[in-house]
């Protein structure tokens, strides 16, 4: 399987800030991009998806964007509420490899 | 509870024992997979299977881990010769599929070797 590098590992943002986390992988036959979210002591879940066929895809406050050329898919916090506070991860679902995630902390 | 079940939840054994993780995945799922994951790191591929065929293993698994998925339903992912460095949290998921499509988690098993 390939790498999986998502970046910044950790992110601190003020509250109603937005928040990007970016992922880059190597392997040109993924075409599915997960991310999830996991609150301590909890199992990771998903929170917004994409696949290879899209650019772009929003849910509300959070966004996906995938640049097939150049091998990354980022996520987009918008207005963050203290309650996003997490660490996210990033997967490609053809390798099965996950991120080694960001420690996202919104301060109010 | 319909999602994915994993047991025992937390398991301390001491260095050199053997240990058996069991994953019921949801029902209809046909792909199940095993992840470790460690304090602040993501989850870890481990192997996974199609139905009770086990398609890959990561090759940073060593031959004391062991998986099965007998009948297509349940998985047990054994553990022998437990060493302090395999104390993480395993965690189970399933998919439906083809392999792109969401992955559910279990609550995971935390191990502990002492």
């Amino acid at each position: 399987g390939e790498n999986v590098e998502q970046h910044p590992s950790t992110l601190s943002v003020q509250e109603g800030d937005s928040a990007v986390i970016k992922c880059t992988y190597s392997d040109s036959a993924s075409n599915y991009f997960p991310w999830y979210k996991q609150e301590l002591g909890k199992r990771p879940q998903l929170i917004i998806d994409i696949r290879s066929n899209v650019g772009e895809k929003k849910d509300q406050r959070i966004a996906v964007t995938l640049n097939k050329t150049a091998k990354h898919f980022s996520l987009h916090i918008t207005e963050t509420q203290p309650e996003d506070s997490a660490v996210y991860f990033c997967a490609v679902i053809y390798d099965m490899r996950f991120g080694a995630g960001t420690r996202l902390t919104v301060k109010p | 509870d319909t999602g994915v079940s994993q047991d025992p939840r937390h398991k301390i054994t001491k260095r050199g024992q053997n240990v058996t993780f069991r994953c019921d995945p949801i029902s209809e799922h046909n792909r199940l997979y095993w992840y470790r994951q460690t304090l602040g790191q993501g989850p870890e591929f481990l192997t996974y299977f199609q139905n009770e065929a086990q398609l890959e293993k990561s090759r940073l698994l060593s031959d004391r881990f062991s998986a099965e998925r007998p009948k297509g339903s349940f998985s047990t992912l054994e553990i022998q010769r437990t060493e302090q460095g395999d104390s993480a949290m395993y965690l189970c998921a399933s998919s439906a599929g083809r392999g792109t499509g969401e992955l559910f988690f279990g609550e995971g098993s935390r191990l502990t070797v002492l």
